[in-house]
């Protein structure tokens, strides 16, 4: 069946230091991945999709790459906030019409 | 941008009574919602996925005729949890996609606020 992990439960990081989280699937071919930030208490926020054929993708602080051989999406965020901190949520969908997979979510604290 | 309206965002009720929660699509018309339900650190479960004009899909294990799934039109689903008990105490939220070829994508999920149900 397809499963997905994300790296650990918690990251602890220091502001202004680089945040790595990894999302690792198995049986699923997915032709997009998606991230997505959930503050408590709201529903998730859609940060960025990468499409199998992209190999990196950048908005802002933000950077997601997607490796279909490894099956792995990296999510960097650079010069991180406290105000980043949150849980980090990835997705994966095929087609259209095929529901979106989710993994079980980072939960990302960066201390002051 | 897409916006997601899920209302009631806290409701209380006693145990044995129904609740209907509802979410709507603001500036986009979604042929597919999705509904989930969140425990405290947990990912979201996907209960159902909801088509306009059609019945809902349920997720193995999850009770069609206690989690009442309605989407009549392109902007409006509604959840209703009938007879709710304490064990359905829950953090619900609904999901929005656009048809295919409006908007952005039809690949993005747009979410609601969520709606925090506590039954008594």
């Amino acid at each position: 069946s397809q499963k997905i992990e994300q790296n650990s439960e918690a990251l602890n990081i220091q502001e202004g230091k680089t945040a790595t989280l990894t999302c690792n699937y198995t049986n699923y071919s997915p032709a997009y991945l998606q991230w997505y930030r959930q503050d408590p208490g709201r529903g998730p926020v859609f940060l960025l999709l990468i499409r199998e054929n992209e190999k990196e993708k950048r908005k802002e602080r933000l950077k997601v790459t997607f490796d279909t051989t490894l099956k792995q999406s990296l999510f960097h965020i650079t010069a991180s906030q406290p105000a980043d901190s949150a849980t980090y949520l990835c997705a994966l969908g095929g087609s259209y019409g095929q529901n979106f997979v989710f993994g079980p979510g980072t939960r990302l604290s960066v201390l002051p | 941008g897409a916006v997601v309206s899920q209302h009631p965002s806290r409701v209380i009720c006693k145990s044995g009574t129904s609740v209907k929660i509802e979410c709507r699509s603001l500036d986009f018309q979604a042929t597919t919602m999705f509904w989930y339900r969140q425990f405290p650190k947990k990912s979201l479960m996907l209960m159902a996925t909801s088509n306009e004009g059609s019945k809902a899909t349920y997720e193995q294990g999850v009770e069609k005729d206690k989690f009442l799934i309605n989407h009549a039109s392109l902007t409006l689903s509604t959840l209703t949890v009938t007879s709710a008990h304490p064990e359905d105490s829950s953090f619900y939220i609904c999901s929005a996609r656009p048809r295919q070829g409006e908007m952005r994508g039809a690949n993005v999920l747009t979410f609601g606020a969520g709606s925090r149900l506590t039954v008594l």
